[in-house]
């Protein structure tokens, strides 16, 4: 099994610029999870789906959008990039429903300039 | 909201010796308490949790207490090893909605 994975890995954007961040897994679970990742401050939810077809709002929401498009898939998306955004994006999942992560991805490093 | 706070924020020990990070939480109503390890560059992992109708949970050199009424929970690590080194966040959830802590710095000195 794979478990949780997040592409691209790395990005680079400029101001300005849109993009979607993917993430996928196979555990069958039912919540998933976008959280970013800054220096000293820890994780902080950005959005939470605790199943197919719902979203909520996490800590961080502002300037971000999610889809959760099946039980297995969950997108992030960046509409106008700005450098604030800039940070390590990880997503999560976990069985239950709950704000409660279990396994997390690799991460994607973007950068904004 | 729940505010978590973790001390100390940097910690270096012995391999061999033992590691206690602590953190405290504001929300009594706080139920859940889980860990999780960060190497440098990788993915945080769960590695143990505590439910507040338990005390204490072990699981082989690592285990979680918590003090629900003075509003702490630590994470020891036994007979600790270069693989331990890592950073360390603790979190709370209330309501489903969870807190993590900034993070401990594990350095274990071979």
């Amino acid at each position: 099994n794979a478990g949780v994975t997040q592409t691209p890995k790395f990005q680079v954007l400029k101001t300005g610029q849109s993009m979607t961040l993917q993430c996928a897994q196979d555990m069958n679970h039912n919540s998933m999870y976008w959280y970013r990742q800054d220096p000293g401050m820890g994780l902080r939810l950005i959005y939470y789906s605790a199943s197919e077809g719902t979203t909520d709002k996490g800590e961080v929401p502002n300037g971000y959008n999610v889809s959760r498009l099946n039980k297995r898939e969950f997108s992030l998306r960046l509409e106008s990039a700005a450098p604030s955004q800039t940070s390590v994006y990880f997503c999560a999942s976990s069985e239950w429903q709950g704000r409660q992560p279990q396994h997390f991805g690799d991460g994607t490093r973007l950068s904004i300039l | 909201g729940e505010n978590v706070e973790q001390h100390p924020s940097t910690l270096s020990v012995q391999e061999g010796d033992s590691a206690v990070i602590k953190c405290t939480y504001s929300d009594s109503a706080s139920n859940y308490f889980p860990w999780y390890k960060q190497e440098l560059g990788k993915r945080p992992q769960l590695i143990i949790d505590i439910r507040s109708n338990v005390g204490e949970k072990k699981d082989q050199r690592i285990a979680v207490t918590l003090n629900k009424t003075a509003k702490h929970f630590s994470l020891h690590i036994t007979e600790t090893q270069p693989e331990d080194s890592a950073v360390y966040f603790c979190a709370a959830s209330i309501d489903s909605r969870l807190a993590f802590g900034k993070g401990n710095q594990v350095v274990v000195i071979p």
